[in-house]
């Protein structure tokens, strides 16, 4: 199993351009999580999922929006990108349905965007 | 509104001495308790885990000590190596399905370094 995955693993941008960023999972689980880290902020939650076709806001959703097609793909998106969205974004995914290890979190190897 | 304290934001220990990193919650609703440590350029993998109905869980040189009273719990490594260097994050959700949806939320985290 290859766990999560995320694509692209770097990306620069120019201030208003948009980007999808995608993550996979190949473990069957039902919840998926955006995050994005900076220095001195630890992780912050942007947008999660608990199901297919389901998205919902995290502590920092604005400027980000997010889509959950298939159950194993949640998509990323900027639409109009900004400085302030230079960070390092983490996708995670947990829960699945069977089994025990409801809460652990599996995350992905990180994308790093820069917004110039 | 952070809702858990991580201290200190960077620790220097020698090889083989002990490592202490502390963090306070404020929400007595939480119910799992996790640490996840990261490598530089990797993403955050769970390393230790706690429910508040022991005081204490030890993993290999790893031990979560939990003060439900203080609303309070630390991560101790023993004999701590170069290995051990890296960033930690303690994390505090619902585990039960009370509408969380099992989200974290993490400390800022604390930059470890081991010295030989």
């Amino acid at each position: 199993n290859a766990g999560v995955t995320q694509t692209p693993k770097f990306r620069v941008l120019k201030t208003g351009q948009s980007m999808t960023l995608l993550c996979a999972q190949d473990m069957n689980h039902e919840y998926m999580y955006w995050y994005r880290q900076d220095p001195g902020m630890g992780l912050r939650l942007i947008h999660y999922s608990v199901g297919e076709g389901t998205t919902a806001k995290g502590e920092v959703p604005d400027g980000y929006n997010v889509s959950r097609l298939k159950k194993q793909n949640f998509l990323l998106g900027l639409e109009s990108a900004a400085p302030s969205q230079t960070s390092v974004y983490f996708c995670a995914s947990s829960y699945p349905l069977t089994g025990r290890d409801t809460d652990t979190q599996y995350f992905g190897p990180g994308t790093r965007l820069t917004v110039l | 509104q952070q809702q858990v304290k991580q201290s200190p934001q960077s620790l220097i220990v020698q090889k083989g001495g002990i490592s202490i990193i502390n963090c306070a919650y404020e929400n007595t609703a939480f119910d799992y308790f996790p640490w996840y440590q990261q490598f530089p350029g990797k993403g955050p993998a769970l390393l230790i885990a706690i429910r508040p109905d022991v005081s204490e869980k030890k993993e290999g040189r790893f031990t979560i000590s939990f003060n439900k009273s203080a609303k309070q719990f630390s991560l101790h490594i023993m004999d701590s190596q170069p290995g051990d260097s890296a960033t930690y994050f303690c994390a505090a959700s619902f585990s039960e399905w009370s509408g969380s949806n099992y989200k974290l939320t993490f400390g800022k985290g604390t930059l470890l370094t081991v010295n030989p």
